[in-house]
């Protein structure tokens, strides 16, 4: 079974200071990865995903995310933070079994941000 | 655009009462997923129904059950309800069988036990 692991559990930074969250999993075949973001009392919302190509990937509000294989890793970075950017960062991945399959993703523990003004 | 609609928002209930959830995804996906949120945790798969049956099981206590109904609404029933199952009740849809792992996440369904 794979497993996800979000290096940091708390963050706190300063507007304008540049964040990197870790993100390692572990599965040895072929996955597709994900960060959702929530909001304080909202639900999970898709930030970026990776399915295959480019492993640089874009997503919403500036945020971006590096996909390692060698490294196990998808890491999310923004250049500048901004205090709306306070929130919980899931990171998320999902197997792709030769059967292909409808279970769930495999969530990290989350990483708490904080930015303060 | 649509998206994953789940009632109540919140429900209050006592130790050993019964609770129902229920879950609509968006038109047209076929798979529907229960996830639970603990305080300060992370959401942890519970279920998961394709085309009307269950397709993966994850970490249900055997006091819930959940099934997936002819128009695609999900309802999620737990029975003798513990104060451990307080926790925010996410469900999420996806829309094809050979899943990307792209989940629609609804705005939960927040159950408090006393």
């Amino acid at each position: 079974a794979q497993s996800v692991s979000q290096h940091n559990h708390h963050v706190i930074l300063s507007e304008a200071a540049s964040l990197e969250l870790g993100c390692n999993y572990s599965y040895g075949g072929t996955v597709n990865l994900f960060w959702y973001v929530q909001y304080p009392g909202q639900h999970l919302q898709l930030l970026l995903k990776y399915f295959s190509g480019d492993p640089l990937v874009k997503g919403i509000k500036g945020f971006e995310a590096e996909f390692i294989k060698s490294k196990f890793s998808f890491n999310l970075r923004k250049p500048s933070v901004q205090w709306s950017d306070t929130a919980e960062y899931f990171c998320a991945v999902h197997a792709l079994y030769s059967g292909g399959g409808a279970d769930g993703l495999t969530f990290g523990k989350g990483t708490h941000l904080i930015i303060q003004p | 655009a649509a998206g994953v609609i789940q009632s109540p928002r919140h429900l209050i209930k006592e130790k050993r009462e019964t609770a129902t959830l229920k879950c609509y995804p968006i038109p047209r996906h076929d798979t529907v997923y229960w996830y639970q949120q603990g305080p300060g945790q992370d959401p942890q798969f519970l279920i998961s129904f394709y085309e009307k049956m269950q397709s993966d099981k994850g970490s249900i206590p055997d006091r819930f059950s959940a099934q997936q109904f002819s128009d695609y609404h999900s309802e999620l029933n737990m029975s003798s309800l513990e104060l451990g199952d307080s926790a925010l009740y996410f469900c999420a849809s996806s829309g094809n069988r050979v899943s990307t792992g792209e989940l629609f996440f609804g705005e939960g369904s927040r159950l408090t036990v006393l």
